[in-house]
Formats: structure tokens, sequence, C-alpha cells
């Protein structure tokens, strides 16, 4: 049973980067897309972007000169690198696995929260 | 980018009722559509995919229906682990978009 687990740092600071791991066990990153989504406080989800094992990456264009998304299939992990970041990347962070032709999200992360303060 | 409207925001029902969430996008989405239950400190459980079809291991009082722009999903018979926050998805064309998000109470 595949499943998911995000790390990296709970705090930090404005104008630095944000930098999260997915580890994923229990099976192989390679033949599947993997995403990062992000929940505000608030409650809404946003879609941050999404790779592809061999690398071809997609991302949200509110967030494309920001972002960074990588994969290391010899560790089995896919990793959010997000640039410049305010308050308003305070957020829940979670990675999935995306399945199928539909790309639907089959198996998520518990999350991880990250806040940006000084 | 699509926008997802859920209705309602939030609605109140008892164990046995049946109950529908609606979701309706801003452009045709074919049938990528998505529908997910949140609990609180959880992340997000897959329901249905393909606006119809259940997820492996979903009980079957869940169902999904629609197609284009307009999506139901209905709980047949609400049972105490069914009260949580439920959010629709269109994958059809990216930036990937959710619904606000449903959240169903114990009346």
């Amino acid at each position: 049973q595949v499943q998911l687990q995000e790390s990296g740092p709970g705090l930090v600071k404005p104008s630095e980067t944000l930098s999260l791991t997915c580890t994923v066990s229990g099976g192989s990153i390679t033949s599947y897309y993997w995403s990062w989504i992000r929940q505000y406080p608030g409650k809404g989800l946003e879609w941050i972007g999404e790779i592809y094992y061999s690398g071809n990456t997609y991302y949200n264009p509110s967030l494309n000169s920001r972002v960074t998304i990588s994969v290391d299939m010899s560790k089995n992990q896919f990793s959010l690198k997000l640039s410049s970041v305010t308050a308003a990347d305070t957020a829940v962070y979670f990675c999935a696995r995306v399945k199928g032709g539909f790309l639907f999200m089959d198996v998520w992360g518990k999350g991880t929260t990250v806040t940006v303060s000084s | 980018d699509i926008q997802m409207t859920q209705s309602p925001s939030s609605l109140s029902a008892s164990v046995g009722d049946r109950v529908t969430i609606t979701c309706r996008a801003s452009q045709t989405l074919s049938n990528y559509l998505n529908w997910y239950q949140q609990k609180p400190g959880k992340g997000p459980k897959l329901l249905i995919y393909a606006a119809s079809s259940l997820q492996s291991g979903v009980p079957s009082r869940f169902s999904g229906s629609g197609s284009g722009t307009d999506f139901t999903l209905t709980i047949s018979s609400l049972q105490p682990e069914d009260f949580a926050t439920y959010y629709c998805q269109q994958t059809y064309r990216n930036p990937k978009t959710f619904g606000q998000g449903t959240t169903v109470e114990i009346k």
C-alpha cells in the first residue's frame, strides 16, 4: 500500500525559499505523476503543480515564476521549492499521487503545516 | 482558470438522510470531475473519479453523476463517519482547480 509523507521546515522567514520533500513508500515513483497541493487556513485548496517521474513538470501559472518541483528516483522522493515566500504562502502543504488518464489524486500525504513569519 | 462552484457551502443532516451536493464548472469538463472527502487534520480522500466511477474501497452509498458543467455527489444514506467536508475538483485543464467545499454537519 503506497504511502506518502511530507517533510520540511514548519517555519520559513519572509522572502526565503520554502523547501519540502515527499517520500513515497510501499511503491515505486515511476509511471505516475506526483503533485503538490496546499490548503489555506480558510480551507480552500490550491493545486501548486505536478511532475511526471521522467521529469516533465506542470505548474500553476499563479505561482509559475516561484515554484520548482523535482523528482529523485533513487530516493523515491519528489520535492517542492517555493521562493520569495510571504505570509500568503502560509498553509498546509500536501503531496499526492496522480493516477490515470483522468489525473485524479488517489493517494495523499497527511500534510505539513508551513508558517511564513519572521 | 476554470472556476468550480459548490452548493450548498454547508448543510445539516441526520443519520440515514439522503444528501446531495452540487458542483458547477465555469466551462465544460467532459467528465474530468473528481470528488474528495476531508476530515479535520487529514488529507483529502478520493471518493469518485471521472464524474461517476467509485474509487476502490469507498462504500456504495456514495455516487456521482453529471457531465459537461453540472455534477452531483449523492450520499444515499448518511452514516456517522460521513460527517466531513467534500470537495469537487476538475482535472480537465491546468491549473487543476477545486470547489470551495461543502461541510456536512450533524443536525
